[in-house]
Parts: C-alpha cells; sequence; structure tokens
C-alpha cells in the first residue's frame, strides 16, 4: 500500500520556534509538496521539489524554507514560528506528468502559541 | 498554474439523497481529477477523467466533463454518512505543480 507519511500528527510550539515537519513517500516519487490550509481558504501551495535538492516557491512562500536531500523526503522548514502559521499542513507527492494524482500524508495540525 | 472553482461552497442533504457538485475551470485541459477529504486529514484521490470522455463510474460516482462550457460535475447517488466530507477538483498540473480550489463542503444529514 502506498504511502505518505507525516511526521507528527498533532505540534503545538512556541513563537519564535524553530520548527521542522517531516514528510516521507515510499513510492520513488519525483514531486513533492508542501500545502497549508485554513478555513475558507482551501489547500494553498506553499513549496514544492521537483527532483532532489530541488525547490520552487509555491503561492505562500513567506515564513518557509524547505529541503529535500533524499527523494523520499521533504521537509518543511517554519526559521521563526509565529501564530499566524497556526494551521493544517498537508505533504502530498506524485509522479511527473498530466495524468498523475497526488497521494496525501495525514496531515499535520500545527498550532503556534 | 490553474485551479478548479468548486461550486457550491457548502452543500447539506439528507442520507439517501444525491449530491451534486461542479468544478469550473479556465484553461483547456486534458483530463480533471476528483479528490476527497475527511474531516481533519489529507485529501484522497477519487477519479480522474479524460477529455475524451463525457462521463465516468465508479461505484455510486458519477462524474461529467464538459470541455466546451469547462466544467464538471460530481454526482454522488444514494448518499450515506460516511460521504460527509469536502470534494476538490484538479484541472492538469502546469509545470508539474497540483493546485486546489476551496473545495465543497458535503454534510450528509441522518
Amino acid at each position: 500500500d502506498v504511502k505518505v507519511t507525516q511526521s507528527s500528527r498533532y505540534l503545538v510550539k512556541r513563537t519564535g520556534e524553530k520548527v521542522f515537519l517531516e514528510c516521507v513517500q515510499d513510492m520513488d516519487h519525483e514531486n513533492m509538496f508542501w500545502y497549508r490550509q485554513d478555513p475558507g481558504l482551501g489547500l494553498r501551495l506553499i513549496y514544492f521539489s521537483y527532483d532532489v535538492k530541488m525547490k520552487e516557491k509555491g503561492d505562500i512562500p513567506e515564513g518557509y524554507s524547505v529541503s529535500r536531500e533524499k527523494k523520499e523526503r521533504f521537509s518543511l522548514i517554519l526559521e521563526s514560528a509565529s501564530t499566524n502559521q497556526t494551521s493544517m499542513y498537508l505533504c502530498a507527492s506524485s509522479l511527473r506528468g498530466m495524468n498523475t494524482e497526488a497521494f496525501f500524508g495525514q496531515g499535520t495540525r500545527l498550532t503556534v502559541v | 498554474s490553474q485551479q478548479g472553482e468548486e461550486d457550491p461552497q457548502a452543500l447539506s442533504i439528507q442520507e439517501g439523497e444525491n449530491a451534486t457538485m461542479n468544478c469550473s475551470y479556465k484553461t483547456s485541459i486534458n483530463n480533471l481529477q476528483w479528490y476527497r477529504q475527511n474531516s481533519g486529514r489529507g485529501l484522497v484521490h477519487l477519479i480522474l477523467i479524460r477529455s475524451n470522455e463525457r462521463e465516468k463510474h465508479s461505484g455510486r460516482l458519477r462524474v461529467t466533463l464538459d470541455t466546451s462550457k469547462k466544467s464538471s460535475s460530481l454526482l454522488i447517488t444514494a448518499s450515506r454518512a460516511a460521504d460527509t466530507a469536502s470534494y476538490f477538483c484538479a484541472p492538469p498540473p502546469r509545470d508539474d505543480k497540483i493546485i486546489f480550489g476551496k473545495g465543497t463542503r458535503l454534510h450528509i444529514l441522518p
């Protein structure tokens, strides 16, 4: 069974902390994504990676960075967490191409206090 | 990157009734996908419909695609409590980026 695994289901961090959200996929997918989801705003793309060490900004990259040192792992980093980064974070992976589907992790609900 | 726009934003129906939600998009596509998201979870792929298919079925799901109107619909027949979820459409990725809209929140009433 294909899997995308996010390291935490729930996370509570303090303002100013450096936060790492980890995502691992076991499908040898080239593409990996980080989205955040907020009520009324849908899913918004934060960052996208199409290969190891390659990344592209999505629609809302400010305040975030990413790391992809290995094909199966894509990390989202909040350099200095702020309360407005309280949200649901979703990781996904996919093959390259037009007919590909995305596979999602279970989500990480991050609260910054 | 383009995204689909789902309509309505929210929908409540009685269990057993049919639920219809719509998706509009802006540019030409060769396929469109629908996903479901149960509360507090990740999205799950439901179905892909290609531009040369007008209609596709999967169990109680029926998806249509009208490329002339740049729209698609998802019909869930004989709804169940377990169908309560948010539903998203996704046009093909542009530059490999998959973009989602705000979705339709479906609530099945007992």
